[in-house]
């Protein structure tokens, strides 16, 4: 009941295209789902956030999709560049701990 | 200002040896996480202190794995008698009492050869 599936493992998308990582819960007092961006040798770094009051968060070329009743949130980057290429976790909590999807590898080719 | 910083950046060791791993939290922040991050895996929960409530300890491993959280501060997590199931990433965060972003460290790479 804890997990979160993200899926998929890798993604390899071209330069200007629609990256797409999902992620799935069953806890559904989880009500903070954050996605962290991991470049290597470095820590995960928040990239954005949406509480389920809402169904979609767009920051720049970032958006969340958020689906209540599916217990499924989405992450999409528009225009991807090779700069983006990195790796992405979503996460949830309903209070002190993050619960992590185990990950998805992103290589935007350019 | 300044972020997460953790110590040593890699550390190498032998099976059955005690290794600490440090991490400073940015200052202010009540709340501090381990974590573990095996190759190619997600982010494994360890341990998490707020304040100075007694801490959460349920994602230590094995009775080998120890932290303890000075002065409300700075976090040593301790590993005895390591096991080459041991290496990975430890990664440390911290947040504020009332926020629920975490902010990262840049890890500590441990490899017990």
């Amino acid at each position: 009941q804890q997990q979160v599936k993200q899926s998929p493992q890798s993604l390899i998308v071209q330069k200007g295209g629609i990256s797409i990582i999902n992620c799935a819960y069953e806890n559904t007092a989880f009500d903070y789902f954050p996605w962290y961006q991991q470049f290597p040798g470095k820590g995960p770094a928040l990239l954005i956030a949406i509480r389920p009051d809402v169904s979609e968060k767009k920051e720049g070329r970032f958006t969340i999709s958020f689906n209540k009743s599916a217990k499924q949130f989405s992450l999409h980057i528009m225009d991807s560049q090779p700069g983006d290429s990195a790796t992405y976790f979503c996460a949830a909590t309903n209070g002190n701990k993050l619960v992590f999807g185990a990950g998805t590898i992103l290589r935007v080719k350019s | 200002g300044a972020g997460v910083s953790q110590s040593p950046s890699n550390k190498v060791t032998e099976k059955g040896k005690d290794v600490e791993l440090r991490c400073d939290p940015i200052s202010g922040h009540t709340a501090l996480y381990w974590y573990r991050q095996s190759l190619g895996q997600g982010l494994e929960f360890l341990i998490y202190f707020q304040g100075n409530s007694a801490p959460d300890k349920s994602g230590l491993p094995s009775d080998r794995f120890s932290a303890e959280r000075t002065g409300g501060s700075v976090s040593t997590l301790t590993i005895q008698r390591t096991q080459q199931e041991d290496s990975a990433v430890y990664l440390c965060a911290s947040r504020t009492g009332w926020d629920n972003e975490q902010f990262f460290g840049p890890g500590t790479r441990l490899t017990v050869l």
